[in-house]
């Protein structure tokens, strides 16, 4: 079955600098890739995805790239702000599981730092 | 967007008794609904997928008379846990997708979770 790792485990970083985060995947025939935000006790909010037929996506300081051929997809956030202050989990599935199942990766709790 | 629900937000029982967890879908009908667990300082795991009318999906691993999942309407999903022992203390969150055309990827709607304690 499918295995997502997830890279670093926490993240420290400045006020207004960026953060990145790195996920791996295993199963070549995963195409959709989404990145969850979650909050201290609350459920995880989607805040991009990607598809395999695309490299790179992007909303605000939120960006997502995807490469297929070496199997990763990375997170990067700029201009971080104290309310990025998050764990983040990258997940992967794909389209012939017909129930869209998610292996989500470990998780990087992300802590910024004014 | 979509919003989905859960209910109780927390709950504390003795160990022995019978906890319902209802998950539900406000403004879309949920073809698929998951149920996850997460323990302190850990990722989702996956304890079962459920579609409407039929029977439940458990992953390898979770008792099914142990975690019992209805599903009986587009918009609410019900995960009880028999027999609670302390163990089971955990955050439970429901997911729900809408199944809109073949090869769609339709994102998972989470709902806010339970913090379920057993004493």
């Amino acid at each position: 079955g499918e295995n997502v790792e997830q890279h670093p485990s926490t993240l420290s970083v400045q006020e207004g600098d960026s953060a990145v985060i790195k996920c791996t995947y295993s199963d070549s025939a995963s195409n959709y890739f989404p990145w969850y935000k979650q909050e201290l006790g609350k459920g995880p909010q989607l805040i991009i995805d990607i598809r395999s037929n695309v490299g790179e996506k992007k909303d605000q300081r939120i960006a997502v790239t995807l490469n297929k051929t070496a199997k990763h997809f990375s997170l990067h956030i700029t201009e971080t702000q104290p309310e990025d202050s998050a764990v983040y989990f990258c997940a992967a599935s794909r389209a012939t599981d017909s129930w869209g199942k998610l292996q989500f990766g470990a998780g990087t709790q992300v802590v910024v730092t004014p | 967007g979509a919003v989905v629900s859960q209910h109780p937000s927390w709950v504390i029982c003795k160990s022995g008794t019978s906890v319902k967890i209802e998950c539900r879908s406000l403004d879309f009908q949920a073809t698929t609904m998951f149920w996850y667990r997460q323990f302190p300082k850990q990722s989702l795991m996956l304890m079962a997928t459920s579609n409407e009318g039929s029977k439940a999906t458990y992953e390898q691993g979770v008792e099914k008379d142990k975690f019992l999942i209805n599903h009986a309407s587009l918009t609410l999903s019900t995960l009880t846990v028999t027999s609670a022992h302390p163990e089971d203390s955990s955050f439970y969150i429901c997911s729900a997708r809408e199944w809109v055309r073949e090869g769609d990827y339709n994102e998972q709607f989470f709902g806010p979770g339970t913090r379920l304690t057993v004493l």
